[in-house]
């Protein structure tokens, strides 16, 4: 089946710890986007790509860090700098310009 | 400022109502408009693109008003699965770039 992949579900961050979240497509889109969710906020976007090897900030990147290497894959970490981490993240993919089709999501939580 | 503004709710109707949600935006230059649905602790899913000319998907209609900067959304004949959060979405960019401004959403719950 034709989709975008997150893992984990579910994940915990000790303090001054990085996490990588993983985000994978099977569409063949270009563009691919990490977005955060607060409970009762909209989504906020923190990277985008619409190419391999290149990306670009979105509004709230302080704290984390991305890569596309390849078509299907864009990873998300979330380093010790950023202090508020817990958060909903989702992942979503799009032929650039088009609509976004959205992973399920990754529930990150500091311990 | 980019902002998209919609009535939190919560919209409590029972089954069989018409409700409409409305939302605003405040970039003149926006592009592209959709409605998204988002079920408690799942991704947003898209609903509907929103044209100018207005559109219809069975229950579900959308409308968009350039001059007013405003959108909305109606659904007739409400039923039980209809409750979740609707996302109003607005692309400043309409391509090149891709990424979407989304408001906080509106959640409605129809009860039997």
């Amino acid at each position: 089946d034709g989709g975008i992949t997150q893992s984990p579900k579910y994940l915990f961050r000790k303090e001054g710890q990085n996490v990588t979240l993983s985000c994978e497509q099977n569409l063949n889109h270009d563009a691919m986007y990490w977005y955060r969710q607060d409970p009762g906020q909209g989504l906020r976007l923190i990277y985008y790509s619409q190419i391999v090897n290149d990306f670009q900030k979105g509004d709230i990147a302080e704290g984390y860090s991305v890569s596309r290497e390849k078509k299907e894959s864009f990873p998300l970490t979330v380093t010790s700098a950023q202090k508020n981490p817990t958060a909903f993240y989702l992942c979503a993919s799009s032929i650039v310009g088009d609509i976004q089709y959205f992973g399920a999501g990754t529930r990150l939580s500091v311990l | 400022r980019k902002e998209v503004e919609q009535d939190p709710g919560p919209f409590n109707v029972p089954e069989g109502a018409t409700v409409a949600f409305n939302c605003t935006y405040s970039n003149s230059a926006s592009q592209s408009f959709f409605w998204y649905r988002q079920d408690c602790r799942k991704e947003p899913k898209l609903l509907m693109s929103v044209y100018s000319s207005g559109n219809e998907d069975g229950r579900f209609t959308a409308q968009l008003n350039r001059a007013s900067q405003y959108i909305s959304l109606l659904i007739r004949d409400s039923k039980l699965s209809d409750s979740a959060t609707y996302l109003c979405v607005v692309s400043l960019y309409g391509g090149s770039q891709g990424n979407l401004i989304f408001g906080k959403g509106t959640k409605l719950s129809v009860k039997p």
